[in-house]
């Protein structure tokens, strides 16, 4: 079983739709939540970072975590096709100060119709 | 533009062979971190280094090596190519390491066909 899960899509929605993308994981250890955009061969790009359980919203991202249930979303409200990317859900740890990395999702892939 | 640059962008080789990618990490930042993209599968980490020390390494080949200098830049060096090596390989950064909540950038990338 991988640390992190998350539905390869591809999901495809029409412009305006509201969308929701998700990611669970069984690391308990995890701390910190990432989201990052990725366009086709190019390199990640942070959207979203939370800390702990909670809500988090950015313009017309809204991120969540709920760590009792090990599960995160990412919202994106008034879908642009500019939005067509593939996202990668992303935790920090195992580890603690200097000596740590990123375990990634798979990444769901999105594109917004216009 | 995240600061992190890499070079090559892309490169061809024939198995057997060796090659070094590049990165700089953004300016300040002391940890580097290497990661594998395969066109089936997501990012797997490498291998992470913090001002010049290796810090946490995750599913690296033996056949893979990395090494962050004084000035803080890092080489990736992969020998004996295999078909299988073909994939994007990035680099990040940040200031400290992920686990103590510092922001990880990524560079572009650099593309390698192994033929």
């Amino acid at each position: 079983q991988k640390e992190v899960e998350q539905d390869p899509g591809p999901l495809s929605v029409p412009e305006g739709a509201i969308v929701s993308l998700n990611c669970t994981y069984s690391n308990s250890a995890f701390q910190y939540f990432m989201w990052y955009r990725q366009y086709s061969r190019k390199g990640p790009e942070l959207l979203m970072y939370t800390y702990s359980s909670g809500n988090k919203e950015d313009g017309r991202f809204t991120a969540q975590v709920d760590k009792s249930s090990k599960y995160i979303s990412l919202f994106i409200r008034d879908s642009q096709p500019s939005d067509s990317a593939t996202y990668l859900c992303a935790m920090s740890g195992p580890g603690t100060g200097t000596a740590s990395k990123l375990t990634f999702g798979t990444g769901t892939r999105l594109q917004v119709t216009l | 533009d995240s600061g992190v640059t890499q070079t090559p962008k892309h490169l061809i080789t024939a198995t057997g062979q060796r090659v070094t990618l590049r990165c700089s990490p953004r300016s300040g930042d002391l940890s580097v971190y290497w990661y594998q993209q395969s066109l089936d599968q997501g990012l797997q980490f490498l291998i992470q280094y913090y001002n010049g020390e290796e810090r946490a390494k995750g599913n690296i080949l033996e056949r893979f090596s990395a090494q962050q200098f004084p000035d803080l830049h890092s080489e990736l060096n992969l020998s004996s190519l295999e078909l299988g090596d073909s994939a994007l390989y990035f680099c990040a950064s940040s200031l400290g390491g992920a686990g103590a909540g510092n922001t990880i950038y990524f560079g572009e990338g650099s593309w390698l066909t192994v033929v």
